[in-house]
């Protein structure tokens, strides 16, 4: 089992639908989720951080974690084919001192 | 601010050769880490320095593989002799410590002939 597993995709909407990426994670103890878009020939570029229970939003964006069940998502709201993009989840384990990284799910929003 | 600063963009050379990639971290951040990617293997971590100090090279493919820090500001990642199945592209990211998300560089897109 891969320590940090996403949606295999790809995964397409339409236009102004709500896109949603899921990411499991294996230790219960890691304290810190990111988010990163990866457009293609591009590098990733950090887009959300989360650290608590609950909900984070920033603009059409909402984070999503859950510790309890190790599951962290991200909602995009209003999908605009600018969203299309590889999105990579990414989990900091406190005795590695670094991210571990999904495979990613590549998100194509159809206009 | 620039961004975490790599160069070359990309490089082409012979198989056998010694290729040399660069890193500036950005300034204040204490912890840098050399990512490869393919479009098969995807994001693989090759090693990472914490306060210039080599924290995990388990990802360094092999022996041909070398990277320094020789200070806060500067990073080589060294592949020498080099070889077709080294074709990928080669980044390097940067962060304040454990807790925090990382900045990538632009990359090297590298191709070995």
């Amino acid at each position: 089992q891969k320590e940090v597993e996403q949606n295999s995709g790809p995964l397409s909407v339409p236009e102004g639908a709500i896109a949603s990426l899921n990411c499991t994670y294996s230790d219960r103890v890691s304290q810190s989720f990111f988010w990163y878009r990866q457009y293609s020939g591009k590098s990733p570029e950090l887009i959300m951080s989360i650290y608590s229970n609950g909900d984070k939003e920033d603009g059409r964006f909402t984070a999503q974690l859950n510790k309890a069940s190790q599951y962290v998502s991200l909602l995009i709201r209003d999908s605009q084919p600018s969203d299309s993009a590889t999105y990579l989840c990414a989990v900091n384990f406190p005795s590695a001192g670094k991210s571990t990284f999904g495979d990613g799910t590549t998100l194509t929003v159809k206009p | 601010d620039a961004g975490v600063i790599q160069s070359p963009r990309h490089e082409v050379t012979e198989m056998g050769q010694e290729v040399t990639l660069r890193c500036k971290p950005i300034s204040g951040h204490n912890s840098l880490f050399w990512y490869r990617q393919t479009m098969m293997r995807g994001l693989e971590l090759l090693i990472y320095f914490n306060n210039n100090v080599p924290i995990d090279d388990s990802g360094m493919p092999e022996d041909r593989f070398s990277a320094k820090m020789p200070n806060a500001s500067f990073s080589t990642l060294k592949i020498q002799p080099s070889e077709p199945r080294d074709s990928a592209v080669y980044f390097c990211a940067s962060n304040h410590g454990q807790f925090y998300g990382y900045t990538f560089g632009s990359g090297t897109r590298l191709t070995v002939v």
